[in-house]
């Protein structure tokens, strides 16, 4: 079955440091990926997304790209601000499962001053 | 315009408690799910509603756990005989998904349930 894995947390980084959260899936079909953040105290709000392979999805300076070889889906940033700290989860939604979504367990991020 | 609602915000019931959590979804959207997020961990999915069809429940973790949604919109999650360990935080989302394409789900703020 369809299935999302992403690095364990927490990641603590300073301020300016380069970011990479590492996600990896499994789909039987043609999945579409997310990458989903949960600042400290809200709710889940998309952060981007990629519809088809070799896509690359961006927001906020922060850059995913799917990478259908490696079946991956790693979320990137290259100068992380302290207001980045949040959690950070990976997701796939597959057409051919009646777009049922499929999350990871979640990174926790830390970014210190 | 409104996003995904749940009420209420925070529920705090006694052990053997039934529960009914709330969920309202945007306008016009087809499918709601429902996740649980214990605390520090990630989402567990609860059940899937899409457009008419049967829902998959086969993430509700007892028998105790029950979802209904009413006139393909509101939704209530029912959990019976309370335990704590069912004290986490109830998430709803709805998408809209009128046919093949990629749709994002749009998250309600959470039911947080404390069972005491």
């Amino acid at each position: 079955g369809d299935s999302v894995t992403q690095m364990e947390g927490p990641v603590t980084l300073s301020e300016e440091a380069c970011l990479t959260i590492n996600c990896t899936y499994t789909a039987t079909g043609y999945p579409s990926l997310f990458w989903y953040v949960q600042y400290p105290g809200e709710g889940l709000q998309l952060l981007l997304k990629a519809t088809k392979a070799d896509d690359k999805g961006s927001n906020k300076g922060f850059e995913a790209t799917y990478r259908k070889e490696t079946t991956s889906f790693h979320l990137e940033k290259g100068s992380v601000q302290v207001s980045d700290s949040a959690v950070y989860f990976c997701a796939l939604s597959d057409l051919y499962n009646f777009n049922k979504f499929y999350f990871g367990s979640g990174t926790k991020l830390n970014v210190k001053p | 315009g409104a996003g995904v609602s749940q009420s209420p915000s925070n529920k705090v019931t006694e052990k053997g408690k039934d529960v009914e959590l709330r969920c309202d979804p945007i306008s016009g959207h087809t499918a709601l799910y429902w996740y649980r997020q214990s605390l520090g961990q990630g989402l567990e999915f609860l059940i899937y509603f899409q457009g008419n069809s049967a829902p998959d429940k086969s993430g509700l973790p007892s028998d105790r756990f029950s979802a209904e949604r009413t006139g393909g919109s509101v939704s209530t999650l029912t959990i019976q005989r309370t335990q704590q360990e069912d004290s986490a935080v109830y998430l709803c989302a709805s998408s809209y998904t009128p046919g093949q394409g990629v749709y994002e789900q749009y998250f309600g703020p959470g039911t947080r349930l404390t069972v005491t």
